[in-house]
């Protein structure tokens, strides 16, 4: 099925540092969401987004909705240990709350 | 709050067996998913429900694949006979009307030998 194009696939980052990812579509998305999987669990939802254009908090982690509805991107400041994880971008376009999924990506951080 | 409840959280089984993964979706919610996860395929959308009916099953495998929602807190994804290629990771998920995102259960990790 279709996915979305996200990046970077993987980043090895040190505590502190911010970290930055994206996802991309050719297709208009209504909404856009973000989760993280940790291993042996299921994705956690971090946070929604339901505006072109919208700017969202929670706690360390700010993502935002793309003005063309295409994309949208994730930042995480100050990382930590427990950030570490797979994060993936997931939009929802046309009926009920079907969700395309991004290619995930990887965040490994070092002390 | 409780979340999505999935049961058993691990199944390994012989080749041909049959299997049955259930869901306990969260009350309320009128939407219910079923997923795989591989590590070539990432997130699959199996089959998902709307007030226990189901919607859209196109992305069920094949024939072996049967999901079913007697009502709405229960579901299960039934494999028969099972092979070794349906190992996976299978997720149940839920929500609530229309674009409200999607709740996660922690997964069975099935294991077909």
């Amino acid at each position: 099925g279709q996915q979305l194009n996200q990046s970077p696939q993987s980043m090895f980052i040190q505590e502190g540092e911010d970290v930055s990812m994206n996802c991309t579509s050719s297709s208009i998305f209504n909404t856009w969401l973000w989760y993280k999987q940790d291993p042996g669990e299921g994705p956690v939802l971090l946070i929604a987004l339901y505006k072109a254009g919208e700017l969202t908090s929670n706690g360390r982690l700010t993502a935002q909705f793309g003005i063309t509805r295409k994309d949208s991107f994730l930042n995480i400041s100050a990382s930590i240990p427990s950030d570490v994880g797979i994060y993936f971008c997931a939009g929802i376009t046309g009926t009920a709350s079907k969700l395309t999924f991004g290619t995930g990506t990887r965040l490994q951080v070092t002390l | 709050d409780a979340g999505v409840i999935q049961s058993p959280r691990h199944e390994v089984t012989e080749m041909g067996q049959e299997v049955t993964l259930r869901c306990k979706p969260i009350s309320g919610h009128d939407y219910l998913f079923w997923y795989r996860q591989t590590m070539m395929r990432g997130l699959e959308l199996l089959i998902y429900f709307n007030n226990n009916v189901p919607i859209d099953d196109s992305g069920m495998p094949e024939d072996r694949f049967s999901a079913k929602m007697p009502n709405a807190s229960f579901s299960t994804l039934k494999i028969q006979p099972s092979e070794p290629r349906d190992s996976a990771v299978y997720f149940c998920a839920s929500s609530g009307t229309g674009y409200q995102p999607q709740h996660f259960g922690d997964g069975t990790r099935l294991s077909i030998l």
